[in-house]
């Protein structure tokens, strides 16, 4: 059965702290894995990470995918208390086009 | 904002009711997707509609069905409900033309939260 598992469950810090969440997956056929953030409500994409070793960038986030040993990070440098949410790992694999979710991560930063 | 529309933003209904939640795609999307979520569960795929038509199905229960219209927009029926049906449901879309071809991003709508009681 496809598997998505992250962790920590969650994660307290505080402003300025950089953090690192993780992301392992066992599935059939992957094809592509992808973050999101979610605070209130909808999840809102951050990357899509489809070959190994290729950092993607976006402000203070990066995200870095290993084929090889099946995971991925997430880090965040400088955490803001906007950065406040929970994150969300999702994989696409097989020959259907559905995420399989991770039950996420949630970051908690205070100033 | 993701530019997918959900209606209502919340439902409360009492057991045994049936309930329709309606969605809008982003502009010029094919794909709709519909996903649940739950506090024990995470986020769950339920159904995927392609310019119409079914295309894949995930842990959906009989209770539940979908489908998609000639103007893209998606409707996903909650029959029979049950206390256990209380979650947040998402609808997504993207612009996949083919499954098993390229990865497409998905782009989530706000959610509709649906209450039993």
């Amino acid at each position: 059965e496809d598997k998505v598992v992250q962790s920590p469950l969650s994660l307290v810090v505080h402003e300025g702290d950089t953090v690192t969440l993780n992301c392992s997956y066992e599935v059939t056929n992957f094809r592509s894995l992808l973050w999101y953030k979610q605070e209130k409500k909808a999840p809102t994409f951050l990357f899509m990470l489809t070959s190994s070793g290729i950092e993607k960038k976006s402000g203070r986030l990066s995200s870095i995918l290993d084929k090889k040993e099946l995971f991925s990070i997430l880090n965040i440098t400088a955490t803001q208390t906007g950065d406040s949410a929970i994150y969300l790992c999702a994989v696409e694999a097989g020959w259907t086009d559905k995420l399989i979710f991770g039950t996420g991560t949630r970051l908690q930063v205070f100033p | 904002d993701s530019g997918v529309t959900q209606t209502p933003k919340h439902l409360i209904t009492a057991t045994g009711q049936r309930v329709t939640l309606r969605c809008s795609p982003r502009s010029g999307d094919l794909s709709v997707y519909w996903y649940q979520q739950s506090l024990d569960q995470g986020l769950q795929f339920l159904i995927q509609y392609y310019n119409g038509e079914e295309r894949a199905k995930g842990n959906i229960l009989e209770r539940f069905s979908a489908q998609q219209f000639p103007d893209l927009h998606s409707e996903l029926n909650l029959s029979s409900l049950e206390l256990g049906d209380s979650a947040l449901y998402f609808c997504a879309s993207s612009s996949r033309r083919s499954s098993g071809g390229w990865s497409d991003t998905q782009y989530f709508g706000p959610g509709t939260r649906l209450t039993v009681l």
